[in-house]
């Protein structure tokens, strides 16, 4: 019974490019949440997803950021054209439902703009 | 956006001691999580509270919801190596439209002395 799996761990990109990171949720679980961590820092939400819809992104900058989450396949995390104060590490959580039962997180990704 | 205040930010106990960290929030929470953070990994959850005044115990841990839901309170009895790591709180909002979305304190970073 895998758990919560991102990939990758780690991911270096030069700013101007565009990271992608991926989440493949707990197995039955239909909601992903995401949320970025700054070092020294808490978790800050980001965006909440279910199959095909986006929930609650309350959480996401306007501009570059993007998340998707397709019938078929992993959730999706986007960032175009990343700056140096996107290095943080992303964490995505999954849940069967909604509420926080069996709410769960992944060991995250680390992404670092060079 | 709504922060959660938690202290001491660190602390540095011997090995037998107990320990004692809490969170507050200007806000009402209708459920509080306390979370451990190993480093290059996701947290992992500890103790959930679902009920003001509510008690609860996990082996070594115990964690309490405050009568007033704005603070709560993680003890670690007889501590061990293995207890080193970052330990967060995390509040949910009674906003029912801000479901899954986890508000984090800032971590309190233990660190023991065999």
């Amino acid at each position: 019974n895998a758990g919560v799996m991102q990939n990758p761990r780690h991911l270096v990109r030069r700013r101007g490019q565009e990271a992608r990171l991926r989440c493949s949720p707990m197995k039955g679980h239909s909601h992903v949440y995401w949320y970025r961590q700054l070092p020294e820092e808490g978790l800050k939400f980001m965006v909440y997803l279910q199959k095909e819809n986006i929930i609650d992104e309350s959480g996401m900058p306007k501009e570059r950021f993007s998340a998707e989450f397709p019938k078929e396949g992993p959730s999706i995390l986007r960032i175009q054209q990343v700056v140096r104060g996107d290095s943080a590490a992303y964490f995505c959580a999954s849940s069967p439902g909604l509420g926080l039962y069996g709410y769960t997180f992944g060991s995250g990704t680390r992404l670092t703009v060079v | 956006g709504q922060q959660l205040n938690q202290s001491p930010q660190s602390m540095f106990i011997q090995e037998g001691e107990d320990v004692s960290m809490n969170c507050t929030s200007s806000s009402i929470f209708n459920t509080w999580l306390w979370y451990k953070q190993d480093p290059g990994e996701g947290p992992v959850l500890l103790i959930a509270l679902y009920k003001a005044g509510e008690l609860t115990s996990n082996g070594r841990l115990t964690a309490q919801f405050g009568i007033t839901r704005k603070d709560s309170f993680l003890n670690i009895s007889a501590s061990i190596p293995s207890d080193v790591g970052i330990y967060f709180c995390a509040g949910q909002f009674s906003d029912g439209g801000s479901q899954g979305n986890l508000i984090f304190g800032k971590g309190t970073k233990l660190s023991v002395k065999p």
